[in-house]
């Protein structure tokens, strides 16, 4: 069972705007950055978000994060089918011994 | 452009010791302060870190592993590699390699990821 928990799964059509939750406590979310990475089927994850809201070059600005207290979301804009992923959050927590911990992923399905 | 690539037996006997090297290219282990990590996924499931290496050799493990996890660091020869003992079938994993941007930063590069599995 992950500390940083999200739904495991989440749909959308062409278009849509989805969000994905990634939940959390004041050890980790709460008082630390919040990551977010892409796994495309059967390829290495990528970054997608980092420092609770930052894009790496070359990431659309469909893609954007926000962090309220102990929570994080990712939101996806104007949806397409190549973004039918797992989506993972990831935070540092203070309590162990200052390692990342991942969500459990998000499987995103592009209806 | 960083690349890294994993490398190692893609089979290991249950209680033995699974060793994996990450080669990194597009850049020195040494230069940037970064830090060098592993990660790993089993199928199906999430991901979970594994440990991290500093090129000066110092390292921090997931306390999870900690006690069977080593990694270390050939600076002349670009890698990193890891060494998980008394293995057994929860260990079977899609093990990645990744940088770290800085310490307790994000993962900017990673491997393509190499499947280890424990069997006999």
């Amino acid at each position: 069972q992950s500390v940083l928990t999200q739904p495991p799964s989440a749909s959308g059509t062409p278009g849509q705007r989805v969000t994905i939750s990634c939940s959390g406590s004041n050890s980790n979310i709460g008082n630390n950055y919040v990551y977010w990475y892409q796994q495309l089927p059967g390829t290495a994850p990528k970054l997608l978000i980092y420092r609770n809201y930052q894009r790496p070059s070359g990431v659309p600005d469909r893609f954007s994060g926000s962090k309220s207290g102990t929570s994080a979301s990712l939101a996806i804009s104007g949806l397409r089918s190549e973004d039918e992923a797992d989506y993972y959050c990831a935070a540092w927590d203070n309590s162990l011994s200052g390692h990342v911990i991942f969500g459990g992923g998000t499987k995103l399905t592009v209806l | 452009q960083v690349q890294l690539q994993e490398s190692g037996p893609g089979l290991v006997k249950p209680s033995q010791t699974l060793s994996l090297t990450c080669t990194v290219s597009g850049g020195s282990i040494s230069n940037g302060g970064y830090y060098w990590s592993w990660i790993r996924q089993p199928a199906g499931k999430g991901l979970e870190w594994i440990g991290r290496i500093y090129t000066s050799g110092s390292t921090h493990y997931s306390p999870s592993l900690k006690s069977r996890v080593t990694i270390s660091v050939v600076t002349s020869k670009n890698q990193f590699s890891l060494k998980l003992t008394s293995v057994t079938a929860a260990d079977t994993a899609v093990y990645y390699c990744a940088r770290e941007f800085q310490l307790l930063s994000h993962f900017d590069y990673w491997g393509q990821g190499t499947l280890v599995t424990v069997s006999s």
